[in-house]
């Protein structure tokens, strides 16, 4: 089946730096990348729609400044979070897929910020 | 009232028994559904994708679609230890708004040996 890739699977920052995390899809071409955050025994958050050569839609509440995402070509998706704090730690995860609706995950990327 | 309903569970089974797992939705423009194994920690798999009503097998599980009560099931027969984990279903409209996931809560499953 498509994979997803993500990158790095653990990161540990200090407060205060940002920290990058890549989303490959490694067999297809994604013009869409979603970007979710997950909290400890919660379902997803989707945070924003990642649109190749524009813009990211972000949802209500998720600040487009401290979550910067990038989507420059059609295999790679990257979302920095910026001048992390303690409370931005979390298990972020990307997905995309090779058509509309057959949406494949990522391994997810932990982020703690000490 | 949130727009995919789905237990939490836990759900608890012996080995060998059939899991059974649902949800509940309220929007009609839903028209693809999906089923994802979450382990702990990890991504979530893509085990089950359905489009529109009816019944889909593959292996041990089997998923079922019934857009007149808006619900969805996943079987899991013959469970196994490994089968352990949270099952989380999705669901998505037509169109633009194909893309988009609308995600149940998740239902914890824990098989025992």
């Amino acid at each position: 089946g498509a994979v997803v890739s993500q990158h790095p699977s653990r990161v540990i920052c200090k407060s205060g730096t940002s920290v990058k995390i890549e989303c490959r899809s490694l067999d297809f071409q994604a013009t869409t990348m979603f970007w979710y955050r997950q909290f400890p025994k919660k379902s997803l958050m989707l945070m924003a729609t990642s649109n190749e050569g524009s813009k990211a839609t972000y949802e209500q509440g998720v600040e487009k400044d401290k979550f910067l995402i990038n989507h420059a070509s059609l295999t790679l998706s990257t979302l920095t979070v910026t001048s992390a704090h303690p409370e931005d730690s979390s298990f972020y995860i990307c997905s995309a897929g090779p058509s509309g609706n057959t949406i494949y995950f990522g391994e997810g990327s932990w982020l703690t910020v000490v | 009232q949130k727009e995919v309903e789905q237990d939490p569970g836990p759900l608890s089974v012996p080995e060998g028994a059939i899991v059974s797992l649902n949800c509940t939705y309220s929007n009609s423009a839903f028209q693809y559904f999906m089923w994802y194994r979450q382990y702990s920690r990890k991504g979530p798999e893509l085990l089950m994708y359905t489009y529109s009503s009816g019944n889909k097998e593959d292996g041990r599980f089997t998923a079922q679609v019934d857009k007149s009560s808006k619900y969805i099931s996943l079987f899991i027969r013959d469970s196994q230890p490994s089968d352990s984990a949270t099952y989380l279903c999705a669901m998505s409209g037509e169109g633009a708004a194909g893309n988009k996931l609308t995600f149940g809560g998740g239902t914890r499953v824990l098989v025992k040996p």
